[in-house]
């Protein structure tokens, strides 16, 4: 069935460094892809999203590119900030999974150090 | 802009006892979809609705059930609570249900069962 994988956490950086949480995906037919950000104590945020291939979905100065070849769509971002501290979950949406429902990855939990 | 509404925001309910949460899409939006969120878990799909019909049933417990009204809010019915239903619940929206839509979450409703 439809899966998605992401790095287990937690990941705590310094201020200002660069961010990468990689995310792969199992999938049968075309997924659309998402990332999510659930701050302490809040629901799901919508952070950016991508619904083909090569496609690049960006939004706070984070990104993440739907990577077919790879089944991939990593999230990335050039500064962090401590603001920035949150779990972040990958999640696909497929048409074709016999339902529409959105399938997350675990999450990974950010720490950010001023 | 609007955004999904849940209520209540926070339940305390003893073992055996019902809860009803209730969800209130985003204005327009056709589908809705619940999700069950333990601690430290990733979110686990429990049941969707599109156009006041059951479209498709993730994990849902037998003593749970869930109904989308003519206006398109959504409730959650959930019977003979156990300890294991402690958690958060969110509710999302979307246009349309085709498998590519972003889908638009509520902030949740904690339900802690004592």
């Amino acid at each position: 069935g439809d899966s998605v994988t992401q790095m287990e956490g937690p990941v705590t950086l310094s201020e200002e460094a660069f961010l990468t949480i990689n995310c792969t995906y199992t999938a049968t037919g075309y997924p659309s892809l998402f990332w999510y950000v659930q701050y302490p104590g809040e629901g799901l945020q919508l952070l950016l999203k991508a619904t083909k291939a090569d496609d690049k979905g960006s939004n706070k100065g984070f990104e993440a590119t739907y990577r077919k070849e790879t089944t991939s769509f990593h999230l990335e971002k050039g500064s962090v900030q401590v603001s920035d501290s949150a779990v972040y979950f990958c999640a696909l949406s497929a048409g074709n999974t016999g339902g529409f429902k959105t399938i997350f990855g675990a999450g990974t939990r950010l720490f950010v150090k001023a | 802009a609007a955004g999904v509404i849940q209520s209540p925001r926070h339940l305390i309910k003893e073992k055996r006892e019902t809860a009803t949460l209730k969800c209130y899409p985003i204005p327009r939006h056709d589908t809705v979809y619940w999700y069950q969120q333990g601690p430290g878990q990733d979110p686990q799909f429990l049941i969707s609705f599109y156009e006041k019909m059951q479209s498709d049933k993730g994990s849902i417990p037998d003593r749970f059930s869930a109904q989308q009204f003519s206006d398109y809010h959504s409730e959650l019915n959930m019977s003979s609570l156990e300890l294991g239903d402690s958690a958060l619940y969110f509710c999302a929206s979307s246009l349309g249900y085709r498998g590519r839509e972003t889908q638009y979450f509520g902030p949740g409703t904690r339900l802690l069962v004592l």
